[in-house]
């Protein structure tokens, strides 16, 4: 069992450019996350998709959008790279029951590293 | 916003210390997770707090999450160089994680 794979390991980007980064998992969790994490900053909730079909945003969402067509995928896109962008990003999922706020463990992703110049 | 404070933001200690890490928040979470990073990798779950005043002990490691639940605390005795990691606290509510900016833990030999 894989758990959670995100692709590329590292990226060079120029600013300006579209980018896409892909994260699968094969746990069947209905839901899904992207963080960036910065320095001092801990890690920051970019998207989240509570189910397949659906998306929602978190702290930090301007200059990203994500899709979830169906379970195992949840791709990030930058339209426009910009420096501020530069960050480790990280994907994670986890399995959270219908209509209870609980306290499922989320399984992260090895990450992404970014740098736009 | 929700914030997390966690303190020390750095700490470096000989093998065989004893150290507290700090979470602090003016915000009431349902429950109250700790992670470690190691570099390079993702975060990985260490233990999830619920009630308040709660304590859980993982071998050396042991968590508080306070009365209020606003706060928590991690706790390592006879530290070891395995313990080497970031170390995040994340607070639960509406099915969301806030995330610590996280305690970079050195242990030297």
């Amino acid at each position: 069992i894989a758990g959670i794979t995100q692709a590329p390991t590292s990226q060079i980007l120029a600013a300006g450019r579209r980018m896409t980064l892909r994260c699968t998992q094969d746990m069947r969790h209905n839901a899904m996350y992207w963080y960036r994490q910065d320095l001092g900053l801990g890690l920051r909730l970019i998207h989240y998709s509570n189910t397949a079909g659906t998306t929602g945003k978190g702290e930090v969402p301007d200059g990203y959008s994500v899709s979830r067509a169906n379970t195992d995928d949840f791709p990030l896109t930058l339209a426009s790279a910009v420096p501020s962008q530069t960050s480790v990003y990280f994907c994670a999922s986890s399995y959270e029951p219908a209509g209870t706020g609980g306290y499922n463990e989320q399984f992260f992703g090895p990450g992404t590293r970014l740098t736009v110049l | 916003t929700q914030l997390l404070e966690q303190s020390p933001q750095f700490l470096s200690i000989q093998e065989g210390e004893n150290l507290t890490v700090y979470c602090n928040s003016s915000s009431v979470f349902s429950s109250l997770q700790w992670y470690r990073q190691e570099p390079g990798e993702g975060p990985v779950l260490l233990v999830t707090v619920v009630t308040g005043g709660e304590v859980k002990k993982l071998k050396r490691l042991t968590f508080q999450f306070g009365d209020a639940r606003k706060d928590s605390s991690l706790h390592i005795t006879a530290a070891q160089p395995g313990d080497t990691g970031l170390y995040l606290c994340a607070g639960r509510s509406a099915r969301q994680l806030t995330f610590g900016s996280g305690t970079q833990l050195t242990v030297l030999p």
